[in-house]
């Protein structure tokens, strides 16, 4: 199975700062995905990528960005926090021929 | 029309009962499907996969594929008051997984 690693388990931020989320998976998948959790909206796709350098909107980018550096990293970046982006973030990497993805422990951000 | 849809619940039954969880999807061209377990405060995880048509049983967990009526349920026998979770349907759309809302399923003792 995939282990996915997310490094923050909860953060209080205040409106207008730059919040970095780290992502690290375990596997040599080139797989990983963004989704934030919302209560009544279930787990909506902000970003993905399919291999290093590479990157593709979901379903709701706007007010996010993303980083793949390295194969094992997807980071998530919120260049200018605003409460609304308050919500449980997921990451997922995707495992094998199967196509499940197995998920992080979400970081559950607070946006003051 | 919500791209993958299921009842939010929450769905109560009795301890030892069948519990029957239904999702239903738009995409036609979806080739595979999840389904996700979810406890409060927890990440979801997966309980089954499913990619044809009919049944798949693994334990007291049952999926069933209907891809002509664009419909995928779960079936667990025996519920447990363990089983109480929210449960996720996922329907792989080009590559993405799509989720449904989830259905919080509670069994009574």
């Amino acid at each position: 199975d995939v282990k996915v690693t997310q490094s923050s388990r909860y953060l209080v931020k205040r409106t207008g700062e730059k919040v970095f989320l780290e992502c690290v998976q375990d596997m040599d998948h080139e797989n990983m995905f963004w989704y934030r959790q919302d209560p009544g909206l279930g787990l909506r796709l902000i970003y993905f990528s399919y291999d290093v350098k590479m990157k593709e909107k979901g379903d709701i980018p706007e007010g996010y960005s993303v980083s793949r550096e390295k194969k094992e990293r997807f980071s998530l970046i919120l260049e200018s926090a605003s409460t609304n982006q308050t919500s449980m973030y997921l990451c997922a990497g995707r495992g094998s021929y199967t196509g499940e993805l197995f998920f992080g422990e979400g970081s559950r951000l607070t946006v003051l | 029309q919500k791209e993958v849809e299921q009842n939010s619940g929450p769905l109560s039954v009795p301890e030892g009962a069948i519990a029957s969880l239904n999702c239903t999807y738009s995409d036609r061209g979806s080739q595979s499907f999840f389904w996700y377990r979810q406890y409060s405060g927890k990440s979801p995880e997966l309980i089954m996969f499913i990619y044809s048509n009919g049944d798949k049983e693994d334990g007291r967990f049952t999926a069933q594929l209907n891809k002509a009526s664009q419909y995928v349920s779960l079936l667990i026998r025996d519920s447990q008051p363990s089983d109480s979770a929210t449960y996720l349907c996922a329907v792989n759309q080009g590559g993405k997984l799509i989720f449904g809302q989830g259905t919080e399923l509670s069994v009574k003792p």
